[in-house]
């Protein structure tokens, strides 16, 4: 198995909503990751998680939250967002340890902020 | 921090010629490059990576080239196929930063039949 899986695939919310996104991967990978991605933009970093424990924060506004509750699981939780952080969002995994490298992607959720 | 930067940022190639993308790299404790395509409404997939003990590697059409001294490096696509086109990005990953995977700009390559 060597997918990220990620929910919802798209997603609609108001300014005032409170939503989350989930991310799930069952390679036993102790690194997960939350990008954005704005269209013809490369994936811009947000949140590193590295052994549950949250090791790069990319100076993210506190209306994302993230959590990382076990070694499969990630989650984004979203509130008071703006219409500028409609965007796609990215969710990876990468194995932790000597010689790490490649990050697996999962399909990412397409968030529109009304 | 490290920064990357790509060129070019589009480019089209007639199916069959070859395709050169380059980048560059602002942290010289850098140690890792992969390069990823992403198809329209996928994530990014890797297709090849190199680190910094080697100059040079290849896998089938794909290649790419490592110049530390100059701190960029190249991916040269062979023989392009209409399949081909996508956005491809390269990255660096700095071994003073272990987790942080930082993107190029981006090259939008589309191959004419």
């Amino acid at each position: 198995d060597t997918e990220v899986t990620q929910t919802p695939k798209h997603l609609v919310m108001g300014m005032t909503n409170k939503k989350s996104l989930k991310c799930e991967q069952h390679m036993g990978h102790r690194a997960m990751y939350w990008y954005k991605q704005k269209a013809k933009k490369p994936p811009e970093l947000m949140f590193v998680y590295s052994y549950e424990k949250l090791s790069i924060n990319e100076s993210v506004p506190s209306r994302f939250s993230p959590e990382c509750p076990n070694s499969s699981l990630l989650n984004l939780h979203l509130h008071a967002l703006q219409p500028e952080d409609s965007a796609l969002y990215l969710c990876a995994s990468r194995r932790r340890g000597e010689n790490t490298g490649e990050l697996f992607f999962g399909e990412g959720s397409r968030l529109t902020v009304l | 921090g490290e920064n990357v930067e790509q060129h070019p940022s589009t480019l089209s190639v007639q199916e069959g010629d070859s395709a050169v993308i380059k980048c560059t790299y602002s942290d010289s404790a850098s140690n890792y490059f992969p390069w990823y395509k992403q198809e329209l409404g996928k994530g990014p997939q890797l297709i090849i990576d190199i680190r910094s003990n080697v100059g040079e590697k290849k896998d089938q059409r794909i290649a790419v080239t490592l110049n530390k001294t100059a701190k960029h490096f190249s991916l040269h696509i062979t023989e392009t196929q209409p399949e081909d086109s996508a956005v491809y990005f390269c990255a660096a990953n700095s071994k003073t930063s272990y987790d942080k995977v930082i993107f190029g700009p981006g090259t939008s390559l589309s191959v004419i039949p």
